[in-house]
């Protein structure tokens, strides 16, 4: 069965610290993996990898991609309050496994920015 | 703007009761996604449409059904054959299925 795991599940910090969110999956036929953050409502876009090694960047969060060991990393340097939020990852197979090419989401990593 | 408009953002439910929760987009996307999100839990999808009059069941379809007669729109009925409804419900859509989804911003779903 395919599935994605995120770790830790909660996570607080303070203001000013870097933080590195883990993702892990088991997919069949790997297309992309992408990460989003959800604070109250919607989740919202932040990155889409399909390829190894090669980081994406939007200011100060990262994402790189390993797809040997079929792992991806967030990064945040020098979080703020407004960095709070669920950050979930979700896997996308190709459309001939289990999953039927659907998104497979992890349970989320939350958190928390202190003054 | 272009977005993703649910409505209504809360919604009761009586037992026996079926309810339909809205979801309009005018991002000019063909494939548009239900999900049904609980608390500690990813989300999980329950249907999903990639082009007009056409859609697939999801991993947790039992219960629920929908329709696409516009591209715009994909409305979700939860049936009273839906034994747990209660949830935070999200529609997503993206302009095919190998693109990022964007989403609304919920209807959150409670039993009377």
């Amino acid at each position: 069965e395919d599935k994605v795991v995120q770790s830790p599940l909660s996570l607080v910090v303070h203001e000013g610290d870097t933080v590195t969110l883990n993702c892990s999956y088991e997919v069949t036929n790997f297309r992309s993996l992408l990460w989003y953050k959800q604070e109250k409502k919607a989740p919202t876009f932040l990155f889409m990898l399909t390829s190894s090694g090669i980081e994406k960047k939007s200011g100060r969060l990262s994402s790189i991609l390993d797809k040997k060991e079929l792992f991806s990393i967030l990064n945040i340097t020098a979080t703020q309050t407004g960095d709070s939020a669920v950050y979930l990852c979700a896997v996308k197979a190709l459309p001939y496994g289990g999953s039927q090419g659907n998104l497979i989401f992890g349970k989320g990593t939350k958190l928390s920015v202190k003054p | 703007d272009g977005g993703i408009t649910q409505s209504p953002k809360y919604l009761f439910r009586k037992e026996g009761q079926n309810v339909t929760l809205s979801c309009e987009q005018n991002l000019n996307h063909d494939a548009m996604y239900w999900y049904r999100q609980d608390p500690g839990q990813g989300l999980r999808l329950i249907y999903y449409s990639q082009i007009v009059n056409d859609f697939q069941k999801g991993d947790i379809a039992e219960g629920y059904s929908v329709s696409r007669e516009k591209k715009e729109s994909f409305p979700l009925t939860v049936t009273s054959a839906q034994k747990n409804p209660t949830a935070f419900y999200l529609c997503a859509s993206s302009t095919d299925s190998n693109q990022p989804q964007h989403f609304g911003d919920g209807t959150r779903l409670s039993i009377l």
